[in-house]
């Protein structure tokens, strides 16, 4: 069964610093992982996207993340925080579209940004 | 904005009352989903639509819950018997039907409208 576990419900950086946002996976297939941003009162916008093309993806607004098997992670990093980042984060594995596709949402990352 | 629009953005009803929602994907998206997110939570998967036909059904869509696509484009989801526990939000995404890039068979991007918020009394 497919599955995302983020591992920090909230995490709070200061503006200019590095974010780390962790995401583990559960799959029985090479998954299809997604990082997806919801900004209060606003709908859920892709960040990024795995599909197996490369390993290190890079997605809007600085944001990349790395596709790790050994690890079973996939975390979302930014160089340096801006206070516009600041909002919920979904770790998202999906089925395959053979399967259907449905996203099976973790359960969010809270990113507080400090001036 | 995605391309994908739900309408109403807002919905206060009284337990008992039924409700519907409307979602109208991007039009040559052949797939749309409906998740539900209640507060603190991600998004979980409630049902998807290929085209007109329902292809798949989520447990955590009772019977008072029904869904239909009826021409392959704009879909609805009507509440039946609104119940306090049905208080959400309910989203929208819709895909297309052309392959992802990457891998034959991956999943393709889903595009989300701004969501319904449900608030029974």
């Amino acid at each position: 069964a497919q599955s995302v576990t983020q591992l920090d419900s909230h995490v709070s950086v200061s503006e200019g610093t590095p974010v780390l946002l962790r995401c583990n996976y559960s799959s029985s297939y090479s998954p299809s992982l997604f990082w997806y941003v919801q900004h209060p009162n606003k709908g859920l916008q892709l960040l990024l996207k795995y599909t197996s093309a490369a390993t290190l993806v890079k997605g809007i607004n600085g944001f990349e993340a790395e596709f790790k098997k050994s690890e079973t992670s996939f975390h979302l990093t930014k160089p340096s925080a801006h206070m516009s980042d600041a909002a919920e984060y979904f770790c998202v594995v999906s089925l395959s579209y053979n399967q259907g596709g449905k996203l099976i949402f973790g359960q969010g990352t809270e990113l507080s940004v400090k001036p | 904005d995605t391309g994908v629009s739900q309408d109403p953005r807002h919905k206060i009803t009284k337990r008992g009352q039924n409700v519907t929602f409307r979602c109208d994907p991007i039009s040559e998206h052949n797939r749309l989903y409906w998740y539900r997110q209640t507060l603190g939570q991600g998004p979980e998967f409630l049902t998807y639509f290929q085209n007109e036909a329902q292809l798949e059904k989520s447990r955590l869509l009772s019977d008072r819950f029904s869904a239909e696509r009826p021409k392959g484009s704009f879909s609805t989801l009507e509440i039946q018997r609104t119940e306090q526990g049905d208080s959400a939000m309910y989203l929208c995404a819709s895909s297309s039907h052309r392959p992802a890039s990457g891998r034959a068979g991956s999943a393709n991007e889903q595009f989300f409208g701004p969501g319904t918020r449900l608030t029974v009394l």
